[in-house]
């Protein structure tokens, strides 16, 4: 099936920094939605996007739809050890019943 | 929120048996459910769509006689790996669309390892 393009696909980073990975595609979304992925577990939803050019925060967690539809980023403050994990973009298309299509996940280490 | 379970969290088996994961929608009603498939270190790919009172629909790729789904309740969807083999040890994740704006709510997952 389609995947999104995610990236970066891993990030070390030191606890306090803030953390930045985005999503790109060649179709048109209408909802973007960013989930986090602990191991052993399902995807956790973060946030849900809704409108082109929306900007929706969560605590430290903010995420952004692309004004063109084909892209989204999500951008975490101030990360802290529990941050840890696999974070997937994930499209939904018009149309489609809700179902989702998957980027390849980020995964974030944080360090100490 | 709305709540999704799934059984077994794990299961091992022999190659060639059969094993039913079941997924199960707590506190809502879910007409449509999907089977996700997921393996190390990859992304949820998406197996099939599980409709209540009909066929389930695959993708492409997915081979619909060894990956039974059926869909027989508003709250339960079933599925069988039939004759299973190593390669089908993977993670296996549901999930169910939610009443309001929320498109999905997923499972905790099914890990199958097939020796």
């Amino acid at each position: 099936g389609q995947q999104l393009n995610q990236s970066p696909q891993s990030m070390f980073i030191q606890e306090g920094e803030d953390v930045s990975m985005n999503c790109t595609s060649s179709s048109i979304f209408n909802t973007w939605l960013w989930y986090k992925q602990d191991p052993g577990e399902g995807p956790v939803l973060l946030i849900a996007l809704y409108k082109a050019g929306e900007l929706t925060s969560n605590g430290r967690l903010t995420a952004q739809f692309g004004i063109t539809r084909k892209d989204s980023f999500l951008n975490i403050s101030a990360s802290i050890p529990s941050d840890v994990g696999i974070y997937f973009c994930a499209g939904q298309l018009s149309g489609s019943a809700r179902q989702l299509t998957f980027g390849s996940g980020t995964q974030l280490t944080v360090l100490p | 929120g709305a709540v999704v379970s799934q059984h077994p969290s794990r299961v091992i088996c022999k190659s060639g048996t059969s094993v039913k994961i079941e997924c199960r929608s707590l506190d809502f009603q879910a007409t449509t459910m999907f089977w996700y498939r997921q393996f190390p270190k990859q992304s949820l790919m998406l197996m099939a769509t599980s409709n209540e009172g009909s066929k389930a629909t695959y993708e492409q790729g997915v081979e619909k006689d060894k990956f039974l789904i059926n869909h027989a309740s508003l709250t339960l969807s079933t599925l069988t790996v039939t004759s299973a083999h190593p390669e089908d040890s993977s993670f296996y994740i549901c999930s169910a669309p939610g009443a309001g704006r929320e498109t999905q709510y997923f499972g905790p997952g099914t890990r199958l390892l097939v020796l």
